[in-house]
Parts: structure tokens; sequence; C-alpha cells
């Protein structure tokens, strides 16, 4: 069974470019979350899909965050226009069930905006 | 509201001694599962060991076992025979959302 994936691993744009991160959960797993973790500090919740529905969008930090999970696969997540604080780590994870499940993440992918 | 709290600065074990990580949370909810996860140098997301809050027991896998005091609100993880490979940064984390603590750094001696 295939793992969580995400891509780029890797991403470095200048301030005021855009840039969208994809995640592939596992497959059949209906719930999707993001989460960003900044150098050196915690990780932040950014949101919760439940199938193609947004569950929790209570961590997006700003309207310059777009998240999607068109027909309830794969989710993008859009930073336009991209500033220097957007950097950091994305990570996706994926759960089959909401809650008493193991959650399974993704690589990450560590955005760099210079 | 759910609240992670993880306050221990870095944390230092001599290999092969146990070494107990702290994680106190907060939250409204009657029925909850806290998770401790392991992120390495390499940045992946490992998954150690689940604790639902109506569980009898305290979760054990291999060398973790989890310190569950309900009434104290703590969710305590302990590694037993520590080894070099356990150094990283270990994550207390509750469900429903995976509301996250800001993590504790544990490096293992030689």
């Amino acid at each position: 069974e295939a793992g969580v994936t995400q891509f780029p691993s890797h991403s470095v744009i200048e301030k005021g470019q855009t840039v969208t991160l994809r995640c592939d959960p596992i497959s059949g797993h209906d719930n999707l979350y993001w989460y960003r973790r900044v150098m050196g500090k915690e990780i932040k919740f950014l949101l919760h899909f439940v199938k193609e529905s947004k569950q929790d969008e209570s961590g997006m930090p700003n309207n310059r965050f777009l998240a999607e999970r068109t027909g309830g696969t794969y989710s993008t997540l859009k930073v336009q226009p991209a500033e220097l604080e957007d950097s950091g780590v994305y990570f996706c994870a994926s759960t089959r069930w909401t809650g008493n499940t193991e959650a399974f993440f993704g690589q990450g992918t560590r955005l760099t905006v210079v | 509201a759910q609240k992670i709290t993880q306050t221990q600065p870095g944390m230092f074990v001599q290999e092969k001694e146990a070494v107990t990580l702290d994680c106190t949370y907060d939250t409204s909810d009657q029925s909850y599962g806290l998770f401790w996860y392991k992120q390495p140098s390499s940045g992946e997301m490992i998954f150690l060991i689940y604790q639902g809050s109506y569980d009898e027991q305290n979760a054990t896998e291999g060398r973790y076992s989890l310190n569950f005091q309900k009434a104290r609100k703590s969710a305590n993880l302990v590694i037993s025979a520590s080894q070099l490979g356990d150094s990283a940064m270990y994550f207390c984390a509750m469900e429903s959302k995976l509301t996250f603590g800001k993590g504790i750094t544990l490096s293992v001696r030689p």
C-alpha cells in the first residue's frame, strides 16, 4: 500500500510568486490534514478535509492560502502571493476515519520564500 | 478547544536508560485520543503510540509505553532502553484534528 506522498519535496520561490503543494493521501482515506512547521516552532494545524469537504479550516493563516480537494482524492495547497513568513515545512496526513486511528504523514514539502 | 502542552527543554538520556517525555492536554471532549509521533532529522513523522481516553490500560508498543493519568490530563511517553536512533523530536498530539504540542528534542548519549 502506497503511503502519503507529497510533492514537491522542496520549493524555493521568490516573494510574490505562487506555489502549489500537492498531497496524495492513502487510497480510501477520507480524512486529509494539512500542517505547517516553521523552523524551530511547533506544528500548526491548517485545515482538515473529510472527503472533498472542508471540515475545519480554522488554522489557515489568511486568504493567501487556498486548499482544495477535488473529488475527495488528492489535495492541493496554493499560496498566492507567497510571503517570507510562509517559509516552513508543510505536512500532509491522512486517516481512514476521524478519531481513534493512526494518522499517516507524508514526507513534507520544504518551502523557502526568498 | 484542544490544547497540548510540552514544556520540557531539550532532554538528554544515556544510552540504555529509560526516559520520560511529558505531555499535558486540555479538552472538553469526553472521548478523545492521544498520539505520540517521532520526527528524526530526516523530517518524516513516525507514529509511535496511541492512547484512547476510555482505554483501561496504558498503551504499550515495544519500548514505548504511555503513562496515562486521565485525572491529571497527562499522557507521558516512556522510552525504555534508549538507543542512539531514538534521538529526534517527539510530538504529543490529540485527535480529532491532531492538535500538536510544540515538541521535545531528545538526545541519546553513547
